[in-house]
């Protein structure tokens, strides 16, 4: 069965200094993988896919993830954070074929710290 | 959270009393879905819908139950039976299964 690890529960950064949220997937054949976020009280906002091609994903707000097949991973970043970027982060994966709902890990809470 | 929308955002009610969830989409997606979410579990897919008049259970779906007459519409009822339903509740669509999801703004419910 398809999983997802996010294991950091926190991540604290300072504004400005880059920034990393971790996911780590375990799923048959080739992935579909998310990042959403969520702020306080809300429903959870994309924030950008890997479904195929080049390994570096752009999405909204500046951010950016990295699959790497090797590592089974599929990391969030952005180069310079912002106190505004202080959210709950989930990554999010689906099994090749695509004919289940995704499968979310459990979040990472992401502190910027002024 | 545009284009699906979730009333009422904050409930309230009495423990042993059934509660209907209310969500609605206007995306003309063919799949919906409702998640729980407790502080540190992250996201538990209670059913999903593929299709009018289809549904199948999640993973936490004891203590629900939930109907899709309409394509547009999928409440979820919490019945008595949910041991501890006090959540925040989470509805989603999709064009289909296995495509990215558009959330609601969420229900928090809260039973005593």
């Amino acid at each position: 069965a398809q999983s997802v690890a996010q294991p950091e529960d926190q991540v604290n950064v300072a504004e400005g200094n880059p920034l990393t949220v971790k996911c780590t997937y375990s799923v048959s054949g080739n992935p579909y993988l998310f990042w959403y976020v969520q702020y306080p009280n809300r429903g959870l906002q994309f924030l950008l896919k890997y479904i195929t091609g080049d390994n570096l994903v752009k999405g909204s707000y500046g951010f950016e993830a990295e699959f790497n097949k090797s590592q089974t991973s599929f990391h969030l970043k952005k180069p310079s954070a912002l106190v505004s970027d202080s959210a709950l982060y989930f990554c999010a994966v689906l099994p090749e074929g695509r004919n289940t709902p995704l499968v979310f890990g459990k979040g990472t809470r992401l502190s910027v710290i002024a | 959270d545009g284009g699906i929308t979730q009333s009422p955002k904050y409930l309230f009610r009495k423990e042993g009393q059934n509660v209907t969830l209310s969500c609605e989409q206007n995306l003309n997606h063919d799949a919906m879905y409702w998640y729980r979410q407790d502080p540190g579990q992250g996201l538990r897919l209670i059913y999903y819908s593929q299709i009018v008049n289809d549904f199948q259970k999640g993973d936490i779906a004891e203590g629900y139950s939930v109907s899709r007459e309409k394509k547009e519409s999928f409440p979820l009822t919490v019945t008595s039976a949910q041991k501890n339903p006090t959540a925040f509740y989470l509805c989603a669509s999709s064009p289909r299964v296995g495509y990215e999801q558009y959330f609601g703004p969420g229900t928090r419910l809260t039973v005593t």
